[in-house]
């Protein structure tokens, strides 16, 4: 089985700063690789699809990036409204998520 | 506008039995691939189970295998899991998400939770 792993865990970042988090999958998955966001109580929210392609009404400052078993999620300028947990996933039949990771106020 | 509803959680002792149901509206559900996801208290989403447009393949954790059955109703635009021989845990909140491009999950529920205990 292909496993996901998210780091950090966790992040304390400021309003408009530029936050990455990695994914990395222990087989080479392709761009098949999709980042979702997730506030407290709510469904998950996809943001990013095929490793790079952005959701349809996802701001602009979301952005991914990888190929094969490393990928990068960026928020390139915070704001108040993306403090969430983030989560990675291997996008297809059998997908598996990443452990997230928590972006918290500095 | 598309919405995605559960229902049929609740609180069920260890080996019991429930049926949740997700009911779709605001696109062709019947053109859709759906999933089952869950996410334990305080922790991350774990996939269950997924289904086809027809219902003819079905796939599912490893975990669930054998106890869980996925099925859909097209003529109602409903997603079910059938959750027999339940534990402890799997206690969690139970989404249904449509699957979307390059086997994304653009669409989600608000879920419903399970809980099971004695």
């Amino acid at each position: 089985d292909i496993q996901m792993t998210q780091s950090p865990s966790s992040v304390s970042a400021s309003v408009g700063d530029r936050v990455t988090i990695t994914c990395r999958a222990s087989q080479d998955i392709d761009n098949w690789l999709a980042w979702y966001q997730q506030k407290p109580g709510k469904a998950p929210k996809l943001l990013i699809y095929a490793a790079s392609r952005l959701q349809s009404g996802v701001p602009s400052r979301f952005s991914g990036s990888g190929s094969g078993t490393d990928f990068t999620l960026t928020i390139s300028s915070l704001q108040p409204e993306d403090f969430a947990t983030y989560y990675c996933q291997q996008a297809n039949s059998f997908p598996r998520f990443g452990g997230g990771t928590k972006v918290e106020i500095k | 506008e598309v919405q995605l509803v559960e229902s049929g959680g609740g609180l069920v002792q260890p080996g019991g039995s429930l049926r949740l149901s997700c009911g779709v509206s605001g696109f062709t559900f019947s053109s859709s691939w759906m999933f089952w996801v869950r996410q334990a208290p305080g922790q991350g989403l774990f996939w269950v189970s997924r289904i086809n447009i027809d219902g003819s393949s079905t796939g599912y954790a490893d975990s669930v295998r054998g106890r869980f059955t996925i099925s859909r109703d097209n003529s109602k635009n409903t997603l079910y899991l059938h959750m027999n021989s339940l534990r402890v845990e799997d206690t969690a909140m139970y989404y249904c998400a449509r699957v979307g491009s390059s086997w994304s999950n653009d669409y989600w529920g608000q879920g419903t939770l399970v809980t099971v205990s004695s």
